[in-house]
């Protein structure tokens, strides 16, 4: 009962340096989403796929490109790192819409990544 | 502007004792999430709330929603070392494409 799934869990980058973080869901969900999570400043957007095939940007998605690659997975690639992107980062997917109004997002492990 | 605020920030109690964390959000929103993390690890759903007058309850903490005042809380009863952890609070909000709209988090810290 895996739910969702994330690698890796931890990473060290240079400035500069590229990499991409992977997402894969089982729950049959056609929401996935990417957050990241700064101290004090709770979870925000990096973009999301309502479905597959679609992609939107979120509140920060500045130095992030994100691919739906099939219904289970969605990656997040950063192509040039930044210090400023120092964070945990979390895949999530959910269903949307009015019927599914009483499910929550369900959430990966994290994965925490550090930009020297 | 959509925002969620989350008052107190940081909450340090004594076991036994009852506390409220509060949710206000700026406006009509279609549904409120509560999600309890601990240090290190992932986020727990713990409520949806979906309609004014919204009541639920799960072991020692109770959650409510009153969307004339744009308000949450999540009620402690009886506190115990193991709720220590950080609740968030999230927030759909009308016309927003059903993205969640995070509070800042409430951390909890029950000591013995």
């Amino acid at each position: 009962n895996a739910g969702v799934t994330q690698t890796p869990k931890f990473q060290v980058l240079k400035t500069g340096q590229s990499m991409t973080l992977q997402c894969a869901q089982d729950m049959n969900h056609n929401s996935m989403y990417w957050y990241r999570q700064d101290p004090g400043m709770g979870l925000r957007l990096i973009y999301y796929s309502a479905s597959e095939g679609t992609t939107d940007k979120g509140e920060v998605p500045n130095g992030y490109n994100v691919s739906r690659l099939n219904k289970r997975e969605f990656s997040l690639r950063l192509e040039s790192a930044a210090p400023s992107q120092t964070s945990v980062y979390f895949c999530a997917s959910s269903e949307l819409g009015r019927a599914y109004s009483n499910q929550p997002q369900h959430f990966g492990d994290g994965t925490r990544l550090s930009i020297l | 502007e959509l925002k969620v605020e989350q008052n107190p920030l940081f909450l340090s109690m004594q076991e036994g004792k009852n506390y409220t964390i509060y949710c206000n959000y700026s406006t009509t929103s279609d549904r409120l999430y509560w999600y309890r993390q601990d240090p290190g690890k992932s986020l727990e759903s713990l409520f949806v709330l979906l309609s004014n007058g919204a009541v639920k309850q799960e072991g020692r903490l109770m959650a409510s929603l009153d969307t004339k005042a744009r308000l949450s809380t999540l009620h402690i009863t009886a506190a115990v070392h193991d709720l220590s952890a950080t609740y968030f609070c999230a927030v759909v909000f009308m016309d927003s494409n059903y993205q969640l709209i995070w509070g800042a988090g409430t951390k909890l810290i029950i000591k013995p």
